[in-house]
C-alpha cells in the first residue's frame, strides 16, 4: 500500500547508543518530516526536508541528525541517545508545503532510553 | 510557547451524545487542518479549511473556521464508539515550512 513507512516500530537504547529511525514514502511527495510526540506536548517538530538534498531545523532538533539523499527515504539518526529522547516519533510527507496539502504520517516508532 | 490550544483536554461522553471541540490561538492562519490519531497509529488527515467562516461537513463530524482564521471548531452530532480517538488541529502559516500541531483533545465514547 502506498503511505509513510517507518521501521522500527519498537525499540530500546542504552544511554549513549546512537540508532537510525528509518522513513520511506513511495508517493513522490518533496515534503518530509520528523516530530516527536510527548504526553500533554502535542506534536514538536524535530527536523524536516523540502526536497532532496535540503534540510533544515524545527522546534527541537538537538541530539538528531537528518540527511535526504532520495525523494524517497528521510532518517533520523540519534547521535548519543538520552533518557529524554524517550518518544513516539512520527515521520510525515506532504506533495508540498502550504494550503490544502495534508500531511501522511507513518504508524510510529515508539523509543524508550534506559 | 504553544501557536494552537485545543480544549476540552480530555472528553468522554455517551454513545448519541453531541460534542464540540475547540481550536484557538492568537495568530492568523493561512489554513487549518484537522487530524484523528488512535492507539499505535500516526495521526490520519480528516480535513482542511482554508477560507475565514468555512464549514465544511464530512458525514457526523462539522469543521468550521472563523472568521479571522484563528480559530475552528469540530462538532460531532450523535457520537459513535468508532469515534474515539485524539483530535489534533493544525495550522499552516504562510511562508512557514511546516504545520504547527495543538495539543489535542482525547475522545472516549462509550457505548
Amino acid at each position: 500500500n502506498a503511505g509513510v513507512t517507518q521501521t522500527p516500530k519498537f525499540q530500546v537504547l542504552k544511554t549513549g547508543q546512537s540508532m537510525t529511525l528509518q522513513c520511506a514514502q513511495d508517493m513522490n511527495h518533496e515534503y518530509m518530516s520528523w516530530y516527536r510526540q510527548d504526553p500533554g506536548m502535542g506534536l514538536r517538530l524535530i527536523h524536516y526536508s523540502v526536497g532532496a538534498g535540503i534540510t533544515d531545523q524545527g522546534e527541537v532538533p538537538n541530539g538528531y541528525n537528518v540527511s535526504r539523499s532520495t525523494t524517497e527515504d528521510f532518517p533520523l539518526r540519534l547521535l548519543s541517545a538520552a533518557p529524554s529522547q524517550t518518544s513516539v516519533y512520527f515521520c510525515a510527507s506532504s506533495k508540498s508545503t502550504g494550503d490544502n496539502y495534508g500531511y501522511t504520517f507513518g504508524s510510529g516508532t515508539r523509543l524508550t532510553v534506559v | 510557547t504553544q501557536l494552537l490550544e485545543q480544549s476540552p483536554q480530555f472528553l468522554s461522553i455517551q454513545e448519541g451524545e453531541n460534542l464540540t471541540v475547540y481550536c484557538n490561538s492568537s495568530s492568523v492562519f493561512s489554513s487549518l487542518q484537522w487530524y484523528r490519531q488512535e492507539p499505535g497509529e500516526g495521526p490520519v488527515l480528516l480535513v482542511t479549511v482554508v477560507t475565514g467562516g468555512e464549514v465544511k461537513k464530512l458525514k457526523r463530524l462539522t469543521f468550521q473556521f472563523g472568521d479571522a482564521r484563528k480559530d475552528s471548531s469540530l462538532h460531532i452530532t450523535a457520537a459513535q464508539p468508532g469515534d474515539t480517538g485524539l483530535y489534533l488541529c493544525a495550522g499552516d502559516q504562510t511562508g512557514a515550512n511546516n504545520l504547527f500541531f495543538g495539543t489535542g483533545t482525547r475522545l472516549t465514547v462509550i457505548p
